[in-house]
């Protein structure tokens, strides 16, 4: 079946620094991706998404490119804030399943000032 | 505004009682979806509702209910038989369930069984 992997955390981070959280995944078909984001005591909401293969999300400085090659959507930002401090979740939405999400683990993430 | 409700927040119940979560949503959407969130797991799949009057088992149905009578609430019931309840609960919706559209999440249960 569909699965997702992400990188170990809780991730720690000074104000400023770049920040990747990795995101590998194993599915039968050709999987849409998406970085979902939850703040302290809130649901999730959608950070962004690549629906094909070498497609590029961003939204809020956050990117992830879509590797088929690598089987991977690795999250990226060039400068973290410590208002970014939040669990991050990986997921994917296999075509033959309409809108049900697969998620990864998730990765805390702490930006300290 | 709209959105999706979910209430209450925090929920306390004893072991070996019935308990029912409310999710409303009025984005007017077709599908709606439960999860269980437990730390370091992620979001696991309990049930889900393509339309009014019909839903499918997700990945972890066991112990759980839900009905959906009208569009707009789909309730979670968690039973005696599920072993181990105390999480966080996410309800969520979506315009439809056929090809992907974006789900949107509502703030959380969080179920406490003493």
């Amino acid at each position: 079946g569909d699965s997702v992997t992400q990188m170990e955390g809780p991730v720690t981070l000074s104000e400023e620094a770049f920040l990747t959280i990795n995101c590998t995944y194993t599915a039968t078909g050709y999987p849409s991706l998406f970085w979902y984001v939850q703040y302290p005591g809130e649901g999730l909401q959608l950070l962004l998404k690549a629906t094909k293969a070498d497609d590029k999300g961003s939204n809020k400085g956050f990117e992830a490119t879509y590797r088929k090659e690598t089987t991977s959507f690795h999250l990226e930002k060039g400068s973290v804030q410590v208002s970014d401090s939040a669990v991050y979740f990986c997921a994917l939405s296999d075509p033959t399943s309409g809108s049900r999400l697969t998620f990864g683990e998730g990765t805390q993430l702490t930006v300290n000032p | 505004d709209g959105g999706i409700t979910q209430s209450p927040k925090y929920l306390f119940r004893k072991e070996g009682q019935n308990v029912t979560l409310s999710c409303e949503q009025n984005l007017n959407h077709d599908a709606m979806y439960w999860y269980r969130q437990d730390p370091g797991q992620g979001l696991r799949l309990i049930y889900y509702s393509q339309i009014v009057n019909d839903f499918q088992k997700g990945d972890i149905a066991e112990g759980y209910s839900v009905s959906r009578e009208k569009k707009e609430s789909f309730p979670l019931t968690v039973t005696s038989a599920q072993k181990n309840p105390t999480a966080f609960y996410l309800c969520a919706s979506s315009i439809s369930s056929v090809n992907y559209n974006e789900q949107f999440f509502g703030p959380g249960t969080r179920l406490t069984v003493l």
